[in-house]
């Protein structure tokens, strides 16, 4: 099976803009999550999608949304940038059956100027 | 109030050493727990996973050894070597209000010194 794959891999953006990433979970997973990542930090919890709904949502402002489609990919969007957004955007992916383990993408380079 | 507990933080050690990183969890619903490792500019990759019905797994170097009484966990890497040079995750997964939820430590950066 393909692993989680999320487009683009790199972007640029300057302060005030807005930017759609992009998930694709793997074949037969329902649940598709994202997190981001700064340098030394953690994985801070975005939100969580299943079956087109949102599940979980951690602390974030307004400005970061998501949606998943009927196929299960997701995209997430962050409108009016800021600097501090720049970080590494992760995607992962599970079943939504119980009792395992999410898979995680390559991830997203944001740079925010 | 943090989930899951991780340190120590970041770890310098040996090649031919053996590396542990601990972590702790506070629900009694979790039930399966991965740990994951990542190297720079890449997304975490899964490495090896327990269930709370087994004490210890092993998978090549790197073993983990889980204690349910304490609600503790831990990863030990045998014979590190600069490769393994990386940051560690673990996790802590379970139906927690009708969903089933993930919870990461903070992570420890791993230095194998040559």
């Amino acid at each position: 099976k393909a692993g989680v794959t999320q487009t683009p891999r790199y972007l640029i953006k300057t302060r005030g803009q807005q930017v759609t990433l992009s998930c694709s979970p793997i074949s037969g997973h329902r649940s598709v999550s994202w997190y981001q990542q700064t340098p030394g930090q953690g994985l801070q919890f975005l939100f969580e999608y299943f079956s087109e709904t949102q599940r979980n949502k951690g602390n974030f402002p307004g400005r970061f949304s998501g949606r998943q489609f009927s196929n299960s990919r997701s995209e997430m969007n962050v409108s009016t940038l800021e600097l501090g957004d720049s970080a590494l955007y992760l995607c992962a992916s599970y079943q939504g059956g119980g009792r395992e383990t999410q898979y995680f993408g390559p991830g997203t380079r944001l740079l925010v100027l | 109030q943090q989930q899951v507990k991780q340190s120590p933080q970041s770890l310098i050690v040996q090649k031919g050493g053996i590396s542990i990183i601990n972590c702790a969890y506070e629900n009694t619903a979790f039930d399966y727990f991965p740990w994951y490792q990542q190297f720079p500019g890449k997304g975490p990759a899964l490495l090896i996973a327990i269930r709370p019905d087994v004490s210890e797994k092993k998978e090549g170097r790197f073993t983990i050894s889980f204690n349910k009484s304490a609600k503790q966990f831990s990863l030990h890497i045998m014979d590190s070597q600069p490769g393994d040079s990386a940051t560690y995750f673990c996790a802590a997964t379970g139906v927690v209000y009708n969903f089933n939820k993930f919870y990461f430590g903070s992570g420890t950066k791993l230095n194998v010194k040559p």
